[in-house]
């Protein structure tokens, strides 16, 4: 089973500053196949970026948001935060079958 | 627009069966990769597992001996069906389509509770 650790737990930044997201993987991850997706209170997760680097532009996901990042070490970065961005993130591998897995999430709050 | 919306009882007693069905809008199900994600109160999501090809099917280890997820394609659905069920059990129940979970339905709350 592949784990994944995000951090920081809490990332406490102002609207228009940066954010940058880690997430690490127990072992390497095959073909980069790693998600990130922004969760709401009261929404389901919503993808921002799969395959570690692409941007989901199929649901109209904007390009402040990025990721990066190959074997076992990836970040997800937001060039300026909006203030609808404040949420939690969660990565997630599917690359290695049979288990699918979440990191435990990275809740970014207003400062 | 593809659309997903689940449904199914919001409460099952212990050592019952949990029966969910997600119906598919605005494309085949005869071809993707279609989920289950579930997510405990105040918890991280966790997947449960995936069907393809209207029938492979891959689950969850910890989950395996009491899930079943099935295709009926003229309906344009999947279902997930997890037995003897526990108030661990108890979540907010997701489909999703997609390995990299394009799209997600809003999602059911199921309690498990006598």
């Amino acid at each position: 089973e592949i784990v994944l650790t995000q951090s920081p737990g809490t990332l406490s930044l102002s609207p228009g500053e940066r954010a940058t997201l880690s997430c690490r993987a127990s072992q390497s991850i095959a073909g980069s196949n790693l998600a990130w997706y922004q969760q709401k209170p009261g929404q389901a997760p919503r993808l921002l970026i799969y395959a570690a680097s692409i941007r989901a532009t199929a649901i109209d996901i904007p390009d402040r948001f990025s990721g990066s990042g190959s074997g076992t070490d990836f970040t997800l970065t937001i060039s300026r935060l909006e203030p609808e961005d404040f949420a939690v993130y969660y990565c997630q591998q599917y690359g290695s079958s049979p288990l699918y897995t979440f990191g435990q999430g990275t809740k970014v709050e207003i400062k | 627009q593809v659309q997903l919306q689940e449904s199914g009882p919001g409460l099952v007693k212990p050592s019952e069966t949990l029966s969910l069905t997600c119906t598919v809008s605005g494309g085949s199900i005869s071809i993707f990769y279609w989920s289950w994600i579930r997510q405990p109160p105040g918890k991280g999501p966790e997947w449960i597992g995936y069907i393809y090809d209207s029938g492979t099917t891959n689950y969850n280890p910890s989950l395996k001996s009491r899930v079943t997820i099935s295709v009926d394609t003229s309906k344009n659905q999947f279902s997930l069906k997890l037995t003897s069920v526990t108030a661990a059990d108890t979540a907010v129940y997701y489909c999703a389509r997609d390995r990299e979970l394009t799209y997600w339905g809003q999602g059911t709350l199921v309690t498990v509770s006598s």
